[in-house]
């Protein structure tokens, strides 16, 4: 079946780089997906990668990809107060466009 | 200029009711989806429409009927609403062809009382 797993919750200080994993389980996901999600607001996009792809970087973003382990990372460097929120990794099912999502993570950013 | 839009963003309403949620799309993609986030934040999608045809129907109730009078716009009617349904149900768009990102609305916190 389709499966998403993520940590449910990541505490770090103010400056420090954050590393939020994930496991999934469609081994034909084609490309993966990042969304931020801050209180009482939609999803956004933050990046994403493609499953031909070991590694991304986007400024502060950096996502890395272990097509054989399905396991997806995501870190943050210098973590900032405004990168509180909730974090999920969505790999893309078939060809239909379907996201795979599970719980998030959900960062707490301490000053 | 919002990209997704649905309303309305708040809907409280009684056990037994019927509603509907409606989203629209000004970005031109071609398929557009519902998905439910539930209390402990677990996503999951619901249905999925391409050019007005239905594509995807997860194990759904019944009550739950999708609509897609144009490529625009995707709504969602619940018939007979029960506490379970109370979530936030989000709305989102991308472009299948081309695999462009999904693009997500506001959300609809739906609470049944």
């Amino acid at each position: 079946g389709e499966d998403v797993e993520q940590s449910l919750f990541l505490s770090v200080r103010e400056g420090d780089s954050s590393v939020i994993n994930c496991t999934y389980t469609d081994s034909s996901s084609t490309y993966l997906y990042w969304y931020k999600q801050e209180p009482g607001a939609g999803l956004q996009l933050l990046t994403y990668i493609f499953s031909n792809m070991d590694m991304k970087q986007d400024q502060r973003l950096t996502v890395l990809l272990n097509k054989k382990d399905k396991h997806l990372s995501l870190r943050i460097a210098d973590t900032q107060t405004g990168d509180s929120a909730i974090y999920f990794c969505a790999p893309v099912s078939g060809n239909t466009g379907k996201l795979i999502f599970g719980q998030g993570t959900t960062l707490q950013v301490k000053p | 200029d919002t990209a997704v839009s649905q309303t309305p963003k708040y809907l409280v309403t009684q056990m037994g009711n019927d509603k509907s949620i409606k989203c629209e799309q000004n970005l031109g993609h071609d398929t557009m989806y519902w998905y439910k986030q539930d209390s402990k934040k677990f996503l999951k999608i619901m249905f999925s429409y391409n050019n007005k045809e239905l594509i995807i129907n997860e194990t759904v109730p019944n009550r739950f009927s999708p609509k897609s009078p144009d490529k625009a716009h995707l709504n969602l009617h619940i018939n007979s609403l029960e506490l379970g349904d109370s979530a936030v149900y989000f709305c989102a768009s991308s472009h299948v062809q081309t695999r462009t990102e999904a693009f997500f609305g506001q959300g609809t916190r739906l609470t049944v009382v």
